[in-house]
């Protein structure tokens, strides 16, 4: 499977800032996506990312609020825009080279105060 | 709207303790099927799945799960569990139509030495 990493690691970010997290994968993958981990929840996926295309976001998720990109079939941005203390999350990136198996990158731990 | 429950959020076990760990989804059309772990300190794993075939699946360290279509279960199983087992278990279910991944809340196992 395709070994993913993330940056950063972890952050603390005031409210009203945006972060950006990158996720780096070590090939070529056909689909990228992200993820969030609220507190205490199970992961809720936030969209895909399409190389080359806008991102496609689920249900209660926006552009404007989440912005990704995905520049190349290795790499992709998540921003979290105007944080508040509710954006603290465990944000995931996620890979499938086969038809929907997904792995996970380690994750971006993220503290709004 | 699509969901899948897993009945236990919290569970401790003394080792060699058998495990079953309960996973239903609500979906009518064709899916498949993930337990992933999350172990202290470690980000998430794929631990098994299914896609078609022999509905009893075995995954990594032991670990075995039983899809049952009429009852849309997929339990997860372990004999005799083991210290390190010490970790969340996360049921994911994938619509076969949709590039998406479906998590249930997450089982937290303990398991005492």
């Amino acid at each position: 499977s395709a070994v993913i990493s993330q940056k950063p690691s972890r952050d603390i970010c005031q409210r009203g800032t945006s972060l950006t997290i990158q996720c780096q994968v070590d090939s070529q993958v056909t689909m990228m996506f992200w993820y969030r981990q609220q507190p205490g929840q199970s992961l809720t996926l936030i969209a895909t990312a399409n190389q080359g295309s806008e991102a496609t976001y689920e249900s209660g998720f926006v552009i404007d609020k989440f912005p990704i990109s995905r520049p190349n079939l290795t790499f992709s941005t998540l921003t979290v825009s105007n944080m508040s203390p509710e954006d603290s999350s465990i944000y995931l990136c996620s890979v499938a080279e086969q038809p929907y198996e997904q792995y996970f990158g380690p994750g971006t731990r993220l503290t709004v105060t | 709207a699509q969901s899948v429950s897993q009945h236990n959020h919290h569970v401790i076990l003394s080792e060699a303790a058998s495990l079953e760990l309960g996973c239903n989804y609500s979906y009518g059309g064709t899916v498949n099927l993930f337990w992933y772990v999350q172990y202290p300190g470690q980000h998430l794993q794929l631990l098994l799945k299914y896609f078609s075939g022999d509905p009893l699946v075995k995954g990594i360290k032991g670990f075995e799960a039983e899809f049952i279509k009429s009852k849309f279960s997929f339990n997860l199983r372990k004999p005799s569990v083991q210290w390190s087992d010490t970790a969340e278990y996360f049921c994911a279910v994938n619509p076969r139509d949709r590039n998406k991944l479906v998590f249930g809340a997450g089982t937290i196992l303990r398991v005492k030495s």
